[in-house]
Parts: structure tokens; C-alpha cells; sequence
């Protein structure tokens, strides 16, 4: 069981916009910066937010992170299919003296 | 262009131990921390390890401490996971990962390819 909770999926349809969630505690997003991934089939993952809303050079305007208390939320405007990936977040736990990921979430582009 | 090349990786029987390395280019090697990040086939993330760039500090997930050493040579730009014990439950790629800062295992900015660990009798 993870340290940090996602939805096992979310889907929209090609330029919608969607939104994913990642639940923690104080002692991890309460109090540190949560980074995000994207991992698309076959491949490594890819840092996409860290300091929960600053983008890598490179990762568009239309990945975008936010955090509120011991939540964060990814966000991503106008889908593309080549969108289609799992989404983890992560993030420093003071108590456990370690990273923590969430479970992923498989964004589908309909 | 940074790259990260992970070895090492194999078939090992329970109980035996076995060594990763990953080699990396394309930057200050001592200025950052590196870590090794797991995935089980089909399954999510798990942080392994992290050590910071200059190599006084590390740490690891509750899973493998106490079996696995994570290591640093900054002369050879190489960062190295020795697992001991291992168990059927540690068959994952591993990844190794670059962090942003001389500090930060977490905001891993780039990845190796990952190598294949297979514990089977």
C-alpha cells in the first residue's frame, strides 16, 4: 500500500481537460514539495512538476501542479493521445526518512 | 546531454546478492544526488535508495535496509547499488535517477533505461 493515494485511472476525450489527484499526510506533501511523472509505455519515467508547480524546461504549459494542504493535483489541458501514460506523484516523508510514490494513475485520451 | 546507463542486472538465486551500477554523463557528476528507483512489471514506482552528491549521506526505503548499500565513486561517475539477501519479492527493474540538487532524492530530472532483476531458485 502506498504512502500517497491516486485514482487507479482517469480518462477524458482528446482536448478536455483532466485532473489528477494524490493524497497524503503531514508528514509528506503537508510539508515538502511534491514532484510529478509521467511514464509512457516501454519507456522510463519523466519528471514532469517539482516544487508542486514548476515545470522542467521543455514540459509545456499544459501540465500544471498545484498542492493544497496534505493534497496535490495534477492538472493537463487540452489532451492529446499522446497524453495516454501513468502519472505518479512523489514526494520527501519525513517520518519514514524517505520518497514516496503514489500508486500511478493510466490516463486514457478517448 | 545527461545519460545514465544501468548493469549489472541478471538472474540471482534467493538469498544471493548481486551488484548494479549505472554510469553516468553529461554533467557535474558530485554535484548531485542519485537514487535507485524499482518497478515491478506491470506495477508502480518504489524509491530504493538515494545518496547525496558528495556521498555523506544515504538513504533507503524500510523494504531493503539492512540488505542493500548504495555508493558513490565521483572519480568514475558511478553510482552503485549492492543488494545482499535478496528476495523473490526484489525481481524489478531498477532504475537509477538523477536528482535536481546535491541533496534531492526526490525531483529525479532524469532516468537510465533500467536493468532487469530476476530472484528465482
Amino acid at each position: 500500500q502506498s504512502a500517497l493515494t491516486q485514482p487507479p485511472s482517469v480518462s477524458a476525450a482528446p482536448g478536455q481537460k483532466v485532473t489528477i489527484s494524490c493524497s497524503g499526510s503531514t508528514s509528506n506533501i503537508g510539508n515538502n514539495y511534491v514532484s510529478w511523472y509521467q511514464q509512457l509505455p516501454g519507456t522510463a519515467p519523466k519528471l514532469l512538476i517539482y516544487e508542486n508547480n514548476k515545470r522542467p524546461s521543455g514540459i509545456p504549459d499544459r501540465f500544471s501542479g498545484s498542492k493544497s494542504g496534505t493534497s496535490a493535483t495534477l492538472g493537463v489541458t487540452g489532451l492529446q493521445t499522446g497524453d495516454e501514460a501513468d502519472y505518479y506523484c512523489g514526494t520527501w516523508d519525513s517520518s519514514l526518512i524517505a520518497v514516496v510514490f503514489g500508486g500511478g494513475t493510466k490516463l486514457t485520451v478517448l | 546531454e545527461v545519460q545514465l546507463v544501468e548493469s549489472g542486472g541478471g538472474l540471482v538465486q534467493p538469498g544471493g546478492s548481486l551488484r548494479l551500477s549505472c554510469a553516468a554523463s553529461g554533467f557535474t557528476f558530485s554535484n548531485y544526488a542519485m537514487s535507485w528507483v524499482r518497478q515491478a512489471p506491470g506495477k508502480g514506482l518504489e524509491w530504493v535508495s538515494g545518496i547525496t552528491g558528495s556521498g555523506d549521506r544515504t538513504s533507503y526505503a524500510g523494504s531493503v535496509k539492512g540488505r542493500f548499500t548504495i555508493s558513490r565513486d565521483n572519480a568514475k561517475n558511478t553510482v552503485y547499488l549492492q543488494m545482499n539477501s535478496l528476495r523473490a519479492e526484489d525481481t524489478d527493474v531498477y532504475y537509477c535517477a538523477k536528482g535536481q540538487g546535491s541533496v534531492k532524492f526526490n525531483e529525479l530530472d532524469n532516468w537510465g533505461r533500467g536493468t532487469l532483476v530476476t530472484v528465482s531458485s
